[in-house]
C-alpha cells in the first residue's frame, strides 16, 4: 500500500463548477502537507501549503487538512479552463525525514 | 531571479549509452533531489542530496548515480544498467527543514531510441 493515495482521474468538469481533489495518507508523522499543480510537460508549481489540521483559503482555492482522518482537501471554486493540470499532494514529516512523498496526480480538465 | 534550471529539456539516448541530466540552482539551498515521473505514477525520489559531498539514495536509485560537488550542482546520470529510463526527470531543492516546501526545475525529457 503507498503512502500516499490520489485518485489519478481525470476529472472532468464544466467551466465555473467547484472542484474537489483529495489525497489519503496512512503515515501519521506528516505535519506538512502541499498541493502542486504540473501543467503538461512542466516542472510542479506550489499552490497551497499548510501545517497541521485546518483550512487555509487563498482566492479561488482552499486547502483542508484532517489529520484524524488521514485526509486531505483542495477546492478550486469558479473553476477555469486555466485551470486544467494535473494536481499533485505531497506531505512532509518532523525533522530528519528526507523529502517528500507525493501522490501520484489527479489530473483535472476543465471544459469552457 | 532565483530558481532552478534543468537541461537539456530533451534528450535522446541509444542502448548502451551513459548521458547525463544537468541541474544547477540559485536559491541557496541546502537539499536538492531528483524525481522520476511515469504516466500515472507520480514522483518517484531516485536520489537527494541534503549538503554538499553527500547524497543517498531514493527509492528507485538503480541504474543511476549522482553527485554533489557544489552546492549549486546536482547532475544526475543514466547509466547503461537502467533498463527502462525513458521518462521525466524532475530535478527540486529546499532549505534542508521539513517544514519547507520543494521547487521544481522544467524537467528533462529522456528518451531512448
Amino acid at each position: 500500500q503507498k503512502e500516499v493515495e490520489q485518485d489519478p482521474g481525470p476529472l472532468s468538469v464544466p467551466e465555473g463548477a467547484i472542484v474537489s481533489l483529495n489525497c489519503t495518507y496512512s503515515n501519521s508523522a506528516f505535519q506538512y502537507f502541499m498541493w502542486y499543480r504540473q501543467y503538461s510537460r512542466k516542472g510542479p508549481e506550489l499552490l497551497m501549503y499548510t501545517y497541521s489540521s485546518g483550512n487555509k483559503e487563498d482566492g479561488r482555492f482552499t486547502a483542508q487538512v484532517d489529520k484524524s482522518s488521514k485526509y486531505i482537501s483542495l477546492f478550486i471554486r469558479d473553476s477555469q479552463p486555466s485551470d486544467s493540470a494535473t494536481y499533485l499532494c505531497a506531505m512532509s514529516g518532523a525533522a530528519g525525514r528526507r523529502a517528500l512523498t507525493f501522490g501520484s496526480g489527479t489530473r483535472l480538465q476543465v471544459q469552457p | 531571479d532565483g530558481g532552478i534550471t534543468q537541461s537539456p529539456k530533451y534528450l535522446f539516448r541509444k542502448e548502451g549509452q551513459n548521458v547525463t541530466l544537468s541541474c544547477e540552482q540559485n536559491l541557496n539551498h541546502d537539499a536538492m533531489y531528483w524525481y522520476r515521473q511515469d504516466p500515472g505514477q507520480g514522483l518517484r525520489l531516485i536520489y537527494y542530496s541534503q549538503i554538499v559531498n553527500d547524497f543517498q539514495k531514493g527509492d528507485i536509485a538503480e541504474g543511476y548515480s549522482v553527485s554533489r560537488e557544489k552546492k549549486e550542482s546536482f547532475p544526475l546520470t543514466v547509466t547503461s544498467a537502467q533498463k527502462n529510463p525513458t521518462a521525466f526527470y524532475l530535478c527540486a531543492s529546499r532549505t534542508g527543514t521539513a517544514n519547507t516546501e520543494a521547487f521544481f526545475g522544467q524537467g528533462t525529457r529522456l528518451t531512448v531510441v
